[in-house]
């Protein structure tokens, strides 16, 4: 079925630090979303895009968040600068259109040091 | 926005019997409900999903259910196989909102 590649798989860093987490969504998707989710947890909707724009974001989207799809190539989740409470897994997603099927990726592990 | 509710958190089945899990939200604009199957250590995969022009649909041993009137759904899983053991989330969503997610249900199925 269709594929959202997600790299890295794991990335540690310091605490202040600037991290990209990349997300290749399906080719012909126009949607396209972040989630979070603490080990074990539910996963927490971040903000979804589309257009070039961000649609929607709740409140974990923090200012130092920051999400970007420059010329259709990856669509990226920037924090600068990072915090101890951002670690968890970041699932990228993306769909074909509004109330369509979301795909996720396998996730981004984030460990904040 | 949008609430989910879920429960149970944890369900033990016994192998060859049906597992129930419900879950209620609040936004009576929302009209679209698929269930999603995680299993440790990768990405949740949809596995039925029903909109809100339906009360009922079916496909292979999963059955959804949906009462509008009561904003409530439900999943279950007939005939419980080792395989189904897995966390299940459900979710909710409107127009031009992104899915809000259920805290998820452990599954467990055992001989």
């Amino acid at each position: 079925g269709p594929k959202v590649l997600q790299i890295p798989s794991h990335q540690i860093i310091d605490m202040g630090q600037m991290v990209t987490l990349n997300c290749d969504p399906v080719s012909n998707h126009l949607y396209f979303y972040w989630y979070k989710q603490i080990l074990g947890q539910q996963m927490e909707f971040l903000v979804n895009f589309y257009n070039g724009k961000v649609m929607e974001k709740s409140k974990l989207f923090k200012d130092q968040f920051s999400v970007e799809r420059p010329d259709g190539s990856y669509f990226t989740l920037k924090i600068q600068p990072t915090a101890l409470e951002d670690s968890a897994v970041y699932f990228c997603a993306s769909s074909p259109g509004q109330q369509n099927t979301l795909y996720f990726g396998a996730g981004t592990r984030l460990s904040v040091l | 926005g949008e609430q989910v509710e879920q429960l149970p958190s944890i369900l033990r089945v016994q192998e060859g019997s049906s597992a129930s899990i419900n879950c209620t939200y609040e936004n009576s604009a929302s009209n679209y409900f698929p269930w999603y199957k995680q299993e440790p250590g990768e990405n949740p995969k949809l596995i039925i999903d029903i909109r809100s022009n339906m009360e009922r649909k079916q496909t292979q041993g999963l059955i959804v259910l949906l009462d509008k009137k009561a904003k409530r759904f439900s999943l279950h899983i007939t005939d419980t196989q080792p395989g189904d053991s897995a966390m299940y989330f459900c979710a909710a969503s409107g127009y031009a909102q992104g899915l809000t997610f259920g805290l998820g249900t452990r599954v467990s199925v055992f001989p």
